[in-house]
């Protein structure tokens, strides 16, 4: 079944820690692991896009890996400030069934204290 | 400005009372699709449309239907809302079904008693 799994579900840190967020995942065949944030009460914004080709990409002070061989990809935030605070979602996409399918985890949600 | 936009973005309505939700978008993007997104499931794809006329069922399409006559817009209408159906949904559209990035609305909390 494909499915995508993130953790740790919840998340609380201080103002300019730095923290991981992880997903795995088991879409198969694989096109693309994009992660979103998303503020209470606004749609998922786009923060990074990786192809199965790409071990790295960063946004800012935000960096994801991916590691398509074990089906893992975190999303690092370097130096967190307040406005981190929000719900990271991890969606992996992909041809299932003769279908594009977008396949979304259920959300890290992120409090960053001061 | 690029966006897309839902309307209304807080409904509460009863049982049996039909409703439409609105989603249009500026961007002359092909590819639209409505989500729904409930307390600890990720967002799951309710309907989506490559381009007009053209729209196929999602994952869990029951109880809604969609329309497709103008590139722009794509409501959501919702023939006898039910209390399940209580819940955030979201509309997006992108340049293409395949396409890297896909431009979310600000969402839509339904209720229905």
């Amino acid at each position: 079944k494909n499915q995508v799994e993130q953790s740790p579900q919840s998340l609380i840190i201080l103002e300019g820690k730095n923290c991981t967020l992880q997903c795995n995942y088991t879409v198969s065949p694989f096109s693309n692991l994009r992660w979103y944030k998303q503020d209470t009460g606004r749609g998922p914004v786009s923060l990074t896009i990786m192809t199965f080709s790409e071990n790295t990409k960063s946004n800012g002070r935000y960096t994801a890996t991916l590691d398509a061989d074990t089906k893992q990809s975190s999303l690092h935030i370097t130096a967190s400030q307040l406005s981190d605070s929000a719900s990271y979602i991890c969606v992996v996409s992909g041809w299932m069934d003769s279908s594009y399918k977008l396949i979304f985890g259920s959300g890290t949600r992120l409090l960053v204290r001061p | 400005e690029a966006q897309v936009t839902q309307n209304p973005r807080y409904l509460i309505t009863v049982t049996g009372k039909k409703l439409t939700v609105t989603c249009s978008q500026n961007m002359n993007h092909e590819y639209m699709s409505w989500y729904r997104q409930d307390p600890g499931l990720g967002l799951r794809q309710i309907y989506y449309s490559m381009n007009v006329e053209v729209t196929d069922k999602g994952d869990v399409p029951e109880g809604y239907k969609v329309s497709r006559k103008e590139k722009r817009n794509f409501p959501l209408i919702l023939e006898s809302p039910s209390p399940n159906q209580t819940s955030l949904y979201f509309c997006a559209s992108s340049p293409q079904q395949s396409s890297y990035e896909q431009y979310f609305g600000p969402g839509t909390r339904l209720t229905v008693t």
